[in-house]
């Protein structure tokens, strides 16, 4: 099987743009999670969807926001963008809420 | 919330020596997984351990659970090169999202 796909791999935005970033997982994985990267804080979970619903939701704020499609691709949003948002985020797929198979992330940077 | 704490954040070896990395949880745990990632590179899965004192091996990878299921070591033997990278450990919330350790970041230097 294809692993986990995502586009784009470097984005370089400014302050205030809004991004989207796209996750293809492995096929017949419904689960897809968003995690951010960052050296200082580590991997922090973003959010889960399941089934083109959002299953869980992590501590960041309403600027970030995913969807998923009923072909299980998901997208995450971030609006109005701030110099911290500045990271690896990475997508990782599952066929239930366990072994997490990660994509190899968009390196986000904003200027 | 549930917190997964990870020490040694940095460890730097001689190709050759040992390596341990150990995690701990402050709640319990229904399973730990382990995960490396490589300079560069995304976390890749290593191995998932259910079961109360489990120990698992890969090759020179030693993988142990504890016995209340809140801690857990991954122990390398003879490192190489190839070992280099950050290893975490993760563990499922009370929402069952993952979470995951800080990491240990490991330098082997030749």
């Amino acid at each position: 099987k294809a692993g986990v796909t995502q586009t784009p791999r470097y984005l370089i935005k400014t302050r205030g743009q809004q991004v989207t970033l796209s996750c293809s997982p492995i096929s017949g994985h419904r689960s897809v999670s968003w995690y951010q990267q960052t050296p200082g804080q580590g991997l922090q979970f973003l959010f889960e969807y399941f089934s083109e619903t959002q299953r869980n939701k992590g501590n960041f704020p309403g600027r970030f926001s995913g969807r998923q499609f009923s072909n299980s691709r998901s997208e995450m949003n971030v609006s109005t963008l701030e110099l911290g948002d500045s990271a690896l985020y990475l997508c990782a797929s599952s066929e239930s809420q366990n072994t997490q198979y990660f994509g190899p992330g968009t390196r986000l940077t904003v200027l | 919330g549930q917190q997964v704490m990870q020490i040694p954040q940095y460890q730097h070896v001689q190709e050759g020596e040992d390596f341990t990395t150990y995690c701990n949880s402050s709640t319990t745990l229904s399973n730990i997984q382990w995960y490396k990632q490589r300079p560069g590179g995304h976390p890749v899965f290593l191995i998932q351990l259910v079961k109360s004192g489990e120990v698992k091996k890969q090759k020179r990878l030693t993988f142990q659970f504890g016995e209340a299921k809140k801690n857990s070591s991954l122990h390398i033997t003879a490192t190489q090169t190839t070992d280099v990278g950050t290893y975490f450990c993760a563990g499922p919330g009370s929402a069952r999202q993952l979470t995951f350790g800080s990491g240990t970041q490991l330098t082997v230097l030749p």
